[in-house]
């Protein structure tokens, strides 16, 4: 079954301080694997996308992301975390079996105090 | 502009009272879904839809039902609403429903059923 695991409810840090978001996915196929932000009453934004061309994934508002295949993983980091940063971040894996393409993680709350 | 329209944004409903969620994308897209945010569970799909008259279950289509007569519209029904579907629902599409597509959502609507 396919299934991907955000391995931290919450994360607390400080503005200025760097930023580590942790997913393991479990997959038969060679996945997509997608990071969003939801800010607070707001929509899902994509932040960066893996698909297999690159194992090192630079997104927006400089965050980026590494596939490790050996650890199925697909860390979301960012140096040095922004205020703005603070919202939910769910990673996502996009698997085409029999159409149901998405498979979301629960979520994680990044948190940035000052 | 390239979007996902939903309509209503909020929505508080009485039990039994039917109710329709519009959902709009004007990409040309081929696939469109619907999922429910509840807290700790991340994005839970609903029903998808691979092409116009095609649609299928999703993880959790219990009390939905949808249809698909336009290539950009996909409404999300619920005959007969109760209280445990108080809920955020997103509509999304994409291009196709495999790989490496991303999804764009909706801003989603936060419905109350009393």
């Amino acid at each position: 079954a396919q299934s991907v695991t955000q391995l931290d409810s919450h994360v607390s840090v400080s503005e200025g301080t760097p930023v580590l978001l942790r997913c393991n996915y479990s997959s038969s196929y060679s996945p997509s694997l997608f990071w969003y932000v939801q800010h607070p009453n707001k929509g899902l934004q994509l932040l960066l996308k893996y698909t297999s061309a690159a194992t090192l994934v630079k997104g927006i508002n400089g965050f980026e992301a590494e596939f490790k295949k050996s650890e199925t993983s697909f860390h979301l980091t960012k140096p040095s975390a922004h205020m703005s940063d603070a919202a939910e971040y769910f990673c996502v894996v996009n698997i085409y079996q029999a159409g149901t393409a998405l498979i979301f993680g629960k979520g994680t709350t990044l948190s940035v105090s000052s | 502009e390239a979007q996902v329209t939903q309509n209503p944004r909020y929505l508080i409903t009485v039990t039994g009272k039917k109710l329709t969620v519009t959902c709009s994308q004007n990409m040309n897209h081929e696939y469109m879904s619907w999922y429910r945010q509840d807290p700790g569970l991340g994005l839970r799909q609903i029903y998808y839809s691979m092409n116009v008259e095609v649609t299928d279950k999703g993880d959790v289509p219990e009390g939905y039902k949808v249809s698909r007569k336009e290539k950009r519209n996909f409404p999300l029904i619920l005959e007969s609403p109760s209280p445990n579907q108080t809920s955020l629902y997103f509509c999304a599409s994409s291009p196709t429903g495999t790989g490496e597509t991303e999804a764009f959502f909706g801003q989603g609507t936060r419905l109350t059923v009393v």
